[in-house]
């Protein structure tokens, strides 16, 4: 059962830089999220998406940008890379139907470092 | 805004021992889910445990319970019989029942050890 697959797991960026991290799920979940984690923090929501086409901005969106072309895949894109950008990063993603729990499910994050 | 607090930035047990970790909110919701979700070393964040606000009933889960105390705004974590593998960062989480999903609000986080 892959759940949430997150790629890269690490990567340095000089800054300036662009990259995308990738997120895809394979559990037909309407509902998908980028967090940060920054050191000794919880997670804090980045973007957020309640279905294919449809994004909106979590508490921290400045600097990233967002899609979901399809259900299953929500990439997160960061422009012009910053130092303050380093992070650990979780996508997550959860059910919204009927009997939801509220509980999301997360990969194994993607560790960033801006140089 | 709704806030959630860990007052224990880190807490050591020993194996088999039992082990308290403390979360307080503050919310003007009446319906809310609450959770605690643990993050190993490898990093995932796997879910713990979950509560329904409107249950008065305490979660339990195998060696994992939870003491709700809705008008004090308190959600400990119990961890009985303690093992080496519940070793790991435990987050203490909120969110608005039907508001904008999956917008978890997170505590800072406890580091638990347990010690053989």
């Amino acid at each position: 059962n892959a759940g949430v697959t997150q790629t890269p797991k690490f990567r340095i960026l000089k800054i300036g830089q662009s990259m995308t991290l990738q997120c895809t799920q394979d559990m037909n979940h309407n509902y998908m999220y980028w967090y940060r984690q920054d050191p000794g923090m919880g997670l804090k929501l980045i973007y957020y998406s309640v279905g294919a086409g449809i994004t909106d901005k979590g508490e921290v969106p400045n600097g990233y940008n967002v899609s979901r072309s399809t259900t299953e895949d929500f990439p997160l894109r960061l422009e012009l890379a910053a130092p303050s950008q380093t992070s650990v990063y979780f996508c997550a993603s959860s059910y919204s139907g009927r009997g939801n729990t509220g509980e999301l499910f997360f990969g194994e994050g993607s560790r960033l470092t801006v140089l | 805004a709704q806030t959630v607090t860990q007052s224990q930035p880190e807490m050591s047990v020993q194996e088999a021992e039992t082990v308290t970790l403390s979360c307080t909110y503050d919310t003007s919701e009446s319906n809310y889910y609450l959770f605690w979700y643990k993050q190993p070393p490898s990093r995932q964040m796997i879910l713990v445990i979950r509560q329904e606000a409107y249950k008065q009933q305490n979660a339990t889960e195998n060696r994992f319970s939870v003491n709700f105390q809705k008008a004090a705004k308190s959600f400990s974590l119990k961890i009985s019989d303690s093992q080496l593998g519940d070793t790991a960062m435990y987050f203490c989480a909120f969110m608005n029942y039907g508001g904008s999903q999956g917008n978890l609000i997170f505590g800072k986080g406890t580091k638990l050890s347990v010690k053989p």
